[in-house]
């Protein structure tokens, strides 16, 4: 089944302790992004890739890092997490063509809460 | 200005009706344009994409999009409860950059 897998899809910590969300998809897909998702905002980009070792920021990267050394699997850190980082995460991936944009389907998400 | 508008709602609309939902944004390069739907604490799941004037119709849904006006449209033909959901509008910024609507809350009402 094709499909992007985030883990964990729950998580309450404390501010400053690192945390690594995981992204991975199995339909060969170039592109990942991640979101997170807040009331009133709605979805935001945080980064995106391109492909392997090919990582941009995206509206508001402050706070997070990634990394793409698979083509399959796509990490967001937080480092040193803050109260305003409390939201739902979303990993998505596509295919890569050209100007336009495939469409992406996204992963069940990952509701993190920082206190 | 944002860069993708909806209007957020709620729009209610009976069992059976035509749902309109609409969406404009400001970047005259775009060129490619999404409808997602979002059921409450769920991912987005896409229903339609378009890259050309003109309408694109899958089943219940057409999508209609309007270079000139910079204006994307879908409409879903023979409501369902089932349709009642948040959808999101979604439009690239360069390549590769997705810029979202804050979505529309639509309600089906039987």
């Amino acid at each position: 089944e094709a499909q992007v897998t985030q883990n964990p899809r729950y998580l309450i910590t404390v501010t400053g302790k690192k945390l690594t969300v995981t992204c991975s998809q199995n339909m060969n897909h170039e592109y990942m992004s991640w979101y997170r998702q807040d009331p009133g905002l709605g979805l935001r980009q945080i980064y995106y890739s391109m492909n392997v070792e090919v990582t941009d920021k995206g509206d508001v990267p402050e706070g997070y890092k990634v990394s793409r050394k698979e083509k399959r699997n796509f990490p967001l850190i937080l480092e040193s997490p803050s109260p305003n980082q409390t939201s739902l995460y979303f990993c998505a991936s596509s295919f890569s063509r050209g100007y336009s944009n495939q469409p992406q389907h996204f992963g069940d998400g990952t509701r993190l809460s920082i206190l | 200005q944002k860069e993708v508008e909806q209007n957020s709602g709620p729009l209610s609309v009976p069992e059976g009706a035509i749902a309109s939902l609409n969406c404009t944004y400001s970047d005259r390069g775009s060129q490619s344009f999404f409808w997602y739907r979002q059921y409450s604490g769920k991912s987005p799941e896409l229903i339609m994409f378009i890259y050309s004037n003109g309408d694109k119709e899958d089943g219940r849904f057409t999508a209609q999009l309007n270079k000139a006006s910079q204006y994307v449209s879908l409409l879903i033909r023979d409501s369902q409860p089932s349709d009642s959901a948040t959808y999101l509008c979604a439009v690239n910024r360069g390549a590769q950059k997705l810029v979202f609507g804050q979505g529309t809350r639509l309600t089906i009402n039987p």
